[in-house]
């Protein structure tokens, strides 16, 4: 496996739930981070956690971090249509001073 | 809101021409970045750049990549002699703080290799 491998690959919900995505590394991180991109377009910084932090929100994102499991999650509560995008998680690995890591992505499609 | 500018949005170039991808930074931005996404795969990290000086590089980045900051706004990709696995999305960004906290993306320019 690689650093940052998110889980499931894809994703299909219908509005109004909520979407869970997962994402597990294999190196002591300084931080983890998720971003989103829309089809064709620049990545989206959403939230960032670091090691030392186990759970943080913004809106109707969540995202909790488990450094014993090398693992984090992000979920979307209430999903919308608009929420309909790719979402990569991102690691800065423990003495890397400038580079972020990222999976391979979770496409999520949110049905109206 | 500020944000980084890559142009052009699409290049179209033969096998082995060079080509030379643009950004513009945010504008109090310390360290940018060069990343890369094939179709349909990983976000991949090219180079990062601090003080005017390659930061880190990955494998991906040989001697045929080279970057610069020519004018203190403008930060360029160079391709020296492009070949068809360099067909891609290359994304610009770059971060206030200290490396590895947020980082800003452009919105990328196609590059297709013929």
């Amino acid at each position: 496996s690689q650093q940052g491998e998110e889980d499931p690959q894809a994703l299909s919900i219908q509005e109004g739930e909520n979407a869970t995505m997962n994402c597990s590394y294999k190196t002591s991180i300084n931080n983890l981070q998720w971003y989103r991109q829309n089809s064709g377009r620049g990545l989206v910084h959403l939230i960032l956690i670091r090691s030392n932090e186990r759970e943080k929100h913004s809106g109707r994102l969540r995202v909790t971090l488990d450094t014993s499991k090398k693992s984090s999650s992000l979920l979307i509560t209430a999903s919308r249509a608009a929420d309909t995008a790719s979402y990569f998680c991102a690691t800065v690995e423990t003495g890397a001073n400038s580079k972020l890591t990222f999976g391979k992505g979770i496409t999520l499609s949110v049905r109206p | 809101e500020p944000e980084v500018t890559q142009t052009p949005s699409h290049q179209v170039t033969q096998m082995g021409q060079e080509v030379i991808l643009r950004c513009v930074p945010i504008s109090n931005h310390l360290y940018f970045y060069w990343y890369r996404q094939i179709l349909g795969q990983k976000v991949e990290f090219l180079v990062s750049f601090y003080n005017n000086e390659i930061s880190e590089k990955s494998e991906i980045f040989d001697d045929q990549f080279s970057v610069e900051r020519p004018d203190g706004s403008n930060f360029t990709l160079k391709i020296r002699s492009t070949k068809l696995e360099d067909s891609a999305m290359y994304f610009c960004a770059s971060t206030a703080g200290t490396g590895g906290e947020k980082l800003f993306f452009g919105s990328g320019t196609q590059l297709s290799v013929l």
